[in-house]
């Protein structure tokens, strides 16, 4: 079956202005993660969904970041007013729950955000 | 700061070598997972473990989780130049379902 998938792979933008990064998770699974992952360095979180609500948004960096996911399927991540450093390759990952603390999360091939 | 240290940073190493990789913390975490990277694309699952003490082996690939559920190790066995990559451990602490990476540390196997 299809994997998780993100569009757009890149995206270069200017600083301060908006920017939506989408991702289509597997199907059927109700969880869908966000992570940066910035060079040289492992994944760090953003936010997680569980079906529709952001269940834990504690890494979101600051309010200009924001995500969506209104029919608990596709996810859009926003950036607003975009500075250089938020450059970075954003990842989501779903699983089929969250109940568990070792659900196994299965990641989509990142966009990359430039930031100029 | 990262809640997982990884090392070594890099290793580069002869087809047919034997590597590990480390994985430590001072948190305990309930699962633990090793993912594998490559350039462009997105982190895909190795193996999960979920008890201390725990060994799974996949192919070539060795993987220990520590008694006290703080730290982890993969093995490689004789390795190839396809195993070349960028390897990430990531821990999920109990009631907490995000993941906690480490730096990573990326492996070369030469031919």
């Amino acid at each position: 079956g299809a994997g998780v998938s993100q569009t757009p792979s890149n995206k270069v933008t200017e600083k301060g202005k908006y920017v939506e990064l989408r991702c289509d998770p597997i199907s059927g699974h109700t969880a869908l993660y966000w992570y940066r992952q910035s060079l040289g360095q492992g994944p760090e979180f953003l936010i997680y969904f569980q079906g529709t609500g952001a269940a834990d948004d504690s890494g979101l960096p600051n309010d200009r970041f924001f995500a969506v996911r209104p029919e608990g399927s596709v996810s859009t991540l926003k950036i607003q007013r975009t500075e250089r450093g938020d450059s970075a390759v954003y990842l989501c990952a779903s699983s089929l729950t969250a109940r568990y603390s070792y659900n196994e999360q299965f990641f989509g091939p990142g966009t990359r955000l430039t930031v100029l | 700061t990262q809640l997982l240290e990884q090392s070594p940073q890099f290793l580069s190493i002869q087809e047919g070598e034997n590597l590990t990789v480390y994985c430590n913390s001072s948190s305990v975490f309930s699962s633990l997972q090793w993912y594998r990277q490559e350039p462009g694309e997105g982190p895909v699952l190795l193996v999960t473990v979920v008890t201390g003490g725990e060994v799974k082996k996949l192919k070539r690939l060795t993987f220990q989780f520590g008694d006290a559920r703080k730290d982890s190790s993969l093995h490689i066995t004789a390795a190839q130049p396809g195993d070349t990559g960028l390897y990430l451990c990531a821990g999920a602490r109990s009631n907490d379902y995000k993941l906690s990476f480490g730096a990573g540390t990326t492996v070369t196997v030469r031919a």
